[in-house]
């Protein structure tokens, strides 16, 4: 089956510590996103990566890093610095078409740090 | 970007038709309007997106005015599994480009009702 999938559906966390979120692909797409997204609210773009060994900030990158050594993975790490980490995390891919948004999306991480 | 302007939610009957309404008056001559929906606690699933011109696919019709200020999402024969966050988002697309995220508000709450 081709798909995106990210895993843990949950995870839960002591504050101050750092913690990595997996986001896979087997879709051959060259592009790779991360958003969050908070409760009653849309997404907000945290990472992107349009070509492995390449990644570009998004709109609220600080206290997140990624790295993409690999085509079909881009993970996440929160770290201490994200001061309010809680939230629903989402990774998405694309094919590289010219100039299309059509992203697909993984099921999404919910992170709960206390 | 240009911006968009969704109603907050709405209802419909299951089995009729859902017809969702995007305001873009700024849209500009070369932004292409893309659907998407997300259900409750899942990743958003891409559903359409259009230049111009009407487009339709298995899943719904976009039907784009002439002046391109507003589109409408049509879901042809609504059902429960419908009831879900629809996202309306303009983005610019450039050639050979295209894989830097999108924006996402907070869109329109559908609700089909039994």
């Amino acid at each position: 089956d081709g798909g995106i999938t990210q895993s843990p559906k949950y995870l839960f966390r002591k504050e101050g510590q750092n913690v990595t979120l997996s986001c896979e692909q087997n879709l051959n797409h060259d592009a790779m996103y991360w958003y969050r997204q908070d409760p009653g609210q849309g997404l907000r773009l945290i990472y992107y990566s349009q070509i492995v060994n390449d990644f570009q900030k998004g709109d609220i990158a600080e206290g997140y890093s990624v790295s993409r050594e690999k085509k079909e993975s881009f993970p996440l790490t929160v770290t201490s610095a994200q001061k309010n980490p809680t939230a629903f995390y989402l990774c998405a891919s694309s094919p590289h078409r010219g100039g299309s948004y059509e992203q697909y999306f993984g099921p999404g991480t919910r992170l709960t740090v206390t | 970007d240009a911006k968009t302007t969704q109603p907050t939610s709405m209802d419909c009957a299951e089995g009729r038709a859902a017809n969702l309404p995007c305001n873009h008056s700024t849209i500009s001559g070369n932004e292409y309007v893309y659907w998407y929906r997300q259900i409750h606690s899942q990743g958003p699933q891409y559903i359409i997106h259009g230049l111009k011109n009407n487009e339709t696919n298995e899943m719904a019709s976009l039907i784009i005015t002439e002046d391109r200020k507003s589109s409408t999402l049509i879901l042809p024969h609504a059902t429960l599994r419908d009831t879900a966050v629809y996202y309306c988002i303009v983005r610019l697309t450039v050639s050979g480009g295209g894989a830097d995220g999108l924006t996402f508000g907070k869109g329109t709450h559908l609700i089909i009702q039994p």
